[in-house]
């Protein structure tokens, strides 16, 4: 298992725009966090899972926002009618039930034109 | 409302020498901390954490200190070496593990000097 992988990397998309990410945890971790992070800032909540239940949101997570993360594994993220605040890093982290140091991923950079 | 505050934006070391970096925090509720070390392009990774019931955590080069009194902790590293320069961040939990949620300072960066 080479940790938790995030795609794409990169998205540049016009505002109004629809955006997913995606995120493969870490195999056997069923718990799954999105978090957003700006520029000068530390990383900020967005959501938590575990396993496929959905249990929190930050009210951060506008109601252009939706993760889902179906079977209790991969994760998506999508932003409906992208806006240029939405410009930011996406990181999305895995751990055990018990553990509080996530293991995060590179992240997905989207730039808002 | 900043719950987590990292009041140096960057800390300039010499390679051997301690790096200090600080963290204060203003919710007496949190019971567990934790700090994190970013490189550029890459996602934070977990460096070391202490939980509310000690004062103290080591971990070969970097020890955490927490001062619950005054809403206070620090990481030391020791030997400071350059691959140590990186983004520091201090990060904090108050559910008891219930989510781990983590609420997150705005980080140090730290550069070590050859």
């Amino acid at each position: 298992d080479t940790g938790v992988s995030q795609d794409p990397r990169h998205k540049i998309t016009k505002r109004g725009q629809n955006v997913t990410f995606r995120c493969d945890p870490i195999s056997e971790h069923n718990r799954l966090y999105w978090y957003r992070q700006t520029l000068g800032q530390g990383p900020e909540f967005l959501t938590y899972f575990q396993n496929e239940a959905q249990l929190e949101k930050s009210r951060l997570l506008s109601d252009r926002f939706s993760a889902e993360r179906p079977k209790g594994s991969f994760s998506t993220l999508e932003i409906q009618r992208t806006e240029q605040g939405d410009s930011a890093m996406y990181l999305c982290a895995s751990s055990h039930r018990t553990a509080y140091g996530y293991t995060f991923g590179s992240g997905t950079r989207l730039t808002v034109v | 409302d900043q719950q987590v505050k990292q009041n140096s934006p960057s800390l300039s070391v010499q390679e051997g020498r301690i790096s200090i970096l600080n963290c204060d925090y203003t919710n007496s509720m949190f019971d567990y901390f934790l700090w994190y070390k970013k490189y550029p392009a890459e996602g934070p990774t977990f460096l070391i954490s202490i939980s509310s019931i000690k004062d103290k955590n080591e971990d070969g080069r970097f020890t955490v200190f927490l001062n619950k009194s005054a809403k206070h902790l620090s990481l030391h590293i020791v030997p400071s070496q350059p691959g140590d320069s990186a983004v520091y961040f201090c990060a904090a939990s108050a559910d008891g593990g219930a989510t781990n949620k983590l609420i997150f300072g705005t980080g140090t960066l730290l550069a070590v000097q050859p």
